[in-house]
């Protein structure tokens, strides 16, 4: 079946420090891939995603490529700020489409000043 | 009022109570979800409407109990939960099917079921 693996953390670096998670995925044929993120107190909102092979996402500085051939969204940001202190989720849909978003465990950042 | 918007925040129930959380999305959605988020757990799809008709149940216990009466508004039913119930409760809703992924969510309610 269809389902994600990420890193689960929890992760604390330092304001401006290079931020990056890793998720994999297993699914058939092409699925869409995402990036939510939950701030603290607060519902999950999307943060980027990709639909098809080499598609880069990107949003708020962050970023992330949907890699085929290592089955790979991996989350990277250049510089962290005590903002971007969350859990973000990695998540994909089948090929196709479906109403089941699967989603991987989360990982708690904090980012410290 | 905008987005999805979910009460209460918070709910502590005995196992004996009765109690409904509801949700209200503002955004024109024709799909709306219900996700149990417990700690160290991935999120845990419960169910799915689609214009107001259900189209998936992931084996929720009975004593879940989903009420979609339009396209604007969800309510999940509880009653004589267990206290490995107790999880935030996701409500979200998407603009259309099949799903693309891009869910909208409310900020959850806080069960506690003691």
């Amino acid at each position: 079946g269809n389902s994600v693996t990420q890193m689960e953390g929890p992760v604390t670096l330092s304001e401006e420090a290079f931020l990056t998670i890793n998720c994999t995925y297993t699914a058939t044929g092409y699925p869409s891939l995402f990036w939510y993120v939950q701030y603290p107190g607060e519902g999950l909102q999307l943060l980027l995603k990709a639909t098809k092979a080499d598609d880069k996402g990107s949003n708020k500085g962050f970023e992330a490529t949907y890699r085929k051939e290592t089955t790979s969204f991996h989350l990277e940001k250049g510089s962290v700020q005590v903002s971007d202190s969350a859990v973000y989720f990695c998540a994909l849909t089948p090929q196709g489409g479906s109403e089941k978003l699967v989603f991987g465990k989360g990982m708690k950042l904090t980012v410290n000043p | 009022e905008t987005g999805v918007t979910q009460t209460p925040r918070h709910l502590v129930m005995g196992m004996t109570n009765k109690k409904s959380l509801k949700c209200e999305q503002h955004l024109g959605h024709n799909a709306m979800y219900w996700y149990k988020q417990s700690a160290k757990k991935p999120l845990e799809l419960m169910f799915v409407y689609s214009l107001e008709e259900r189209v998936e149940n992931n084996s929720v216990p009975s004593r879940f109990s989903p009420e979609c009466p339009n396209s604007s508004h969800l309510f999940l039913h509880l009653h004589t939960l267990q206290p490995e119930d107790s999880a935030l409760y996701l409500c979200a809703s998407s603009q259309q099917r099949p799903n693309t992924g891009e869910l909208f969510f409310g900020e959850g309610s806080r069960l506690t079921v003691l």
